[in-house]
């Protein structure tokens, strides 16, 4: 079993939706950490969390530690918002990132 | 302000030969970390240095080597390249090791080896 686990594996979305990205860990964390990556590669870091919820945009991430979940909310969602989600968490024993499989988002207008 | 640099973009290589990639760090920041990306293992740590010291490494053999100058700037050195190394690589900087801040990621190197 992963290490971190994310849910759905693949989504679809009409514009305007609300869409939820789940993960789910099994070992101690100091922080979690979504990201996005787009078609040709390139990552960008959207939250780094380690308690309560973050807010940026249209994007809304929160941790409960207590249960080792994570979500990931985008309310509105638009066709740009297509991409492949990654949930990463930094070990606390071993400092070390562990990374999700990804959620790939289409969101079709 | 720039971002995170890497080159070159695009790598072919041939089995056993080396190839060295290079990641250019957001100015002031001192932790670089790297990171491979395949379609079946998807993202898998590499390493990470801070202020040229390797902090920690990721399950990979000894032919993936790093090192950090005095710059910040990295390199990750492959030798001996296997088939199975092609792969996206991904370098990314952080103003430290805290926990407290985030990453900033490079566009990767792609590395192909036929």
């Amino acid at each position: 079993k992963n290490e971190v686990e994310q849910s759905p594996q693949n989504l679809t979305a009409q514009e305007g939706e609300f869409i939820t990205i789940n993960c789910s860990y099994s070992v101690g964390i100091s922080a979690l950490h979504w990201l996005q990556q787009h078609p040709g590669g390139g990552i960008v870091s959207l939250f780094m969390l380690s308690s309560g919820k973050k807010k940026h945009g249209r994007l809304i991430a929160t941790i409960n530690i207590q249960e080792k979940h994570s979500s990931l909310h985008i309310t509105a969602s638009h066709p740009r918002d297509s991409a492949v989600y990654i949930c990463a968490v930094r070990s606390y024993n071993t400092d070390k990132l562990i990374f999700g499989t990804g959620t790939r988002l289409q969101v079709f207008p | 302000k720039a971002g995170v640099t890497q080159t070159p973009r695009y790598l072919i290589k041939t089995r056993g030969q080396q190839v060295t990639l290079s990641c250019s760090p957001i100015s002031g920041h001192r932790s670089v970390s790297w990171y491979q990306q395949t379609p079946g293992q998807g993202l898998q740590f590499l390493f990470e240095y801070f202020s040229e010291t390797q902090r920690n490494k990721g399950n990979f053999p000894g032919r993936f080597s790093g090192r950090q100058f005095s710059n910040s700037r990295s390199e990750m050195n492959v030798s001996t390249l296997e088939l199975g190394d092609s792969a996206l690589y991904l370098c990314a900087s952080s103003l430290n090791v805290a926990s407290g801040h985030g990453y900033t990621f490079g566009s990767g190197t792609r590395l192909t080896v036929v």
